[in-house]
């Protein structure tokens, strides 16, 4: 759905870099999610977000930092990447029941 | 929190058969359980969901099953055809808005659907 937009597509990065995942929705849905999916361990939450202002940390929010100014985006960034980051993220958006997906970013991290 | 098993996690079937895919959840204040549909490279997308107060809901060749008691869930897509080939993925989560802090999702399934 072209409602919500992540970028980059793709990523490639050094380790140690600080890096920066865009995700933006243009439905005001209060609620935003970070998953990360890796190959054996499907969708793992790392950070949500039920309003601006209001993180919350999720399954593997370790190394990961979130902020939400603004309703619409919610950026995730990596403070210092490490190898275990390379990982297709997904955010997400709802307005209470159902997700609605990015397209995902692809993140190596070499 | 929350765990979420979903079996199998390869199924394959011959195109016009009845596939089945289960899960079985761990908190028994999990209310709301959506199934996604994720093709290769792709992101996943809501195929349908199931609220606590239903024992079954159904949308063309899908159907999804909920028994609380047994804390697992179904689904059931029937009449299958090449397009249904891709890995699906249940979820549940516990608020009374579903999913709001956050959907606790299985490993998934890969279905393929042989000519």
């Amino acid at each position: 759905d072209a409602g919500i937009t992540q970028s980059p597509r793709y990523k490639i990065t050094e380790t140690g870099r600080q890096v920066t995942l865009m995700c933006h929705q243009t439905w005001s849905h209060s609620y935003m999610f970070w998953y990360r999916q890796d190959l054996g361990h499907g969708l793992r939450l790392i950070y949500y977000s039920a309003a601006a202002d209001i993180t919350d940390k999720g399954e593997v929010p370790d190394g990961y930092v979130v902020s939400r100014s603004k309703t619409e985006n919610f950026p995730l960034t990596l403070e210092s990447a490490t190898r275990s980051q390379t990982s297709v993220y997904f955010c997400a958006s709802s307005a209470g029941y159902g997700y609605t997906f990015g397209s995902g970013t692809r993140l190596t991290v070499v | 929190g929350e765990n979420v098993e979903q079996h199998p996690s390869t199924l394959s079937v011959q195109e016009g058969d009845s596939a089945v895919i289960k899960c079985t959840y761990s908190d028994s204040a999990s209310n709301y359980f959506p199934w996604y549909k994720q093709e290769l490279g792709k992101r996943p997308q809501l195929i349908i969901d199931i609220r606590s107060n239903v024992g079954e809901k159904k949308d063309q060749r899908i159907a999804v099953t909920l028994n609380k008691t047994a804390k697992h869930f179904s689904l059931h897509i029937t009449e299958t055809q090449p397009e249904d080939s891709a890995v699906y993925f249940c979820a549940a989560s516990g608020l009374t808005r579903g999913g709001a802090d956050g959907l606790t999702f299985g490993k998934g399934t890969h279905l393929i659907i042989q000519p």
